[in-house]
């Protein structure tokens, strides 16, 4: 089965610094979803990638998908303690289907 | 605008009860999933259907079914409770099953002592 590994387990910065969260799957990527979510919350989602070499944003957050080394990045720029929480990393089984796989996730703080 | 409902929120129960988690997609969502996500643990995929069929099947024990209803809202029914039972348990609703965003609801915590 296909697993994903993130990276680093936890983060600890200084509000304004930047900051990149890895995900790296044992297998092919078929399309990668990232999520964020508060302690004891539900998940939510931040963006879909598809196609490799894509690459998204959503205000501070931009992630991009390299299928030939099975990993996307999460990049934040200017973090804030609002971006605080667990990300994860989220990935269709295979192509075709979404049952998804998601990797532990990486704890964010972001002291003010 | 209208979120995925859980209920209830938190639920706790003793070994060997019954517990039924219910819960309501976004209006016009047809396929609903559900995980369970254990402490420090990675959301698991337990199941899902699709316009009130099972579509797929994950790592959901015989002692849980599901179903989804003509109003397309789900019911976990969890049954003979375990204390590696207690967990969050997320439902997610999507318009389309292939590559959309899971809309994902706010949980609901089974505690069973």
């Amino acid at each position: 089965s296909q697993e994903l590994e993130q990276s680093p387990q936890s983060l600890i910065v200084q509000e304004g610094k930047n900051l990149t969260i890895n995900c790296t799957s044992s297998k092919t990527l078929y399309g990668l979803y990232w999520y964020k979510q508060k302690y004891g919350e539900g998940l939510i989602f931040l963006m879909m990638l598809q196609k490799g070499g894509e690459e998204k944003s959503h205000e501070k957050i931009t992630a991009k998908l390299d299928e030939k080394k099975q990993q996307s990045s999460l990049h934040i720029t200017a973090s804030q303690p609002s971006h605080a929480g667990i990300y994860l990393c989220g990935a269709p089984s295979s192509g075709g289907s979404y049952i998804p796989t998601f990797g532990r996730g990486t704890s964010l703080i972001v002291h003010p | 605008a209208a979120g995925v409902i859980q209920s209830p929120r938190h639920l706790i129960k003793e070994k060997r009860e019954t517990a039924t988690l219910k819960c309501y997609p976004i209006p016009r969502h047809d396929t609903v999933y559900w995980y369970q996500q254990g402490p420090g643990q990675d959301p698991q995929f337990l199941i899902s259907f699709y316009e009130k069929m099972q579509s797929d099947k994950g790592s959901i024990p015989d002692r849980f079914s599901a179903q989804q209803f003509s109003d397309y809202h789900s019911e976990l029914n969890m049954s003979s409770l375990e204390l590696g039972d207690s967990a969050l348990y997320f439902c997610a609703s999507t318009s389309d099953v292939l590559y959309n965003e899971q809309f994902f609801g706010p949980g609901t915590r089974l505690t069973v002592l």
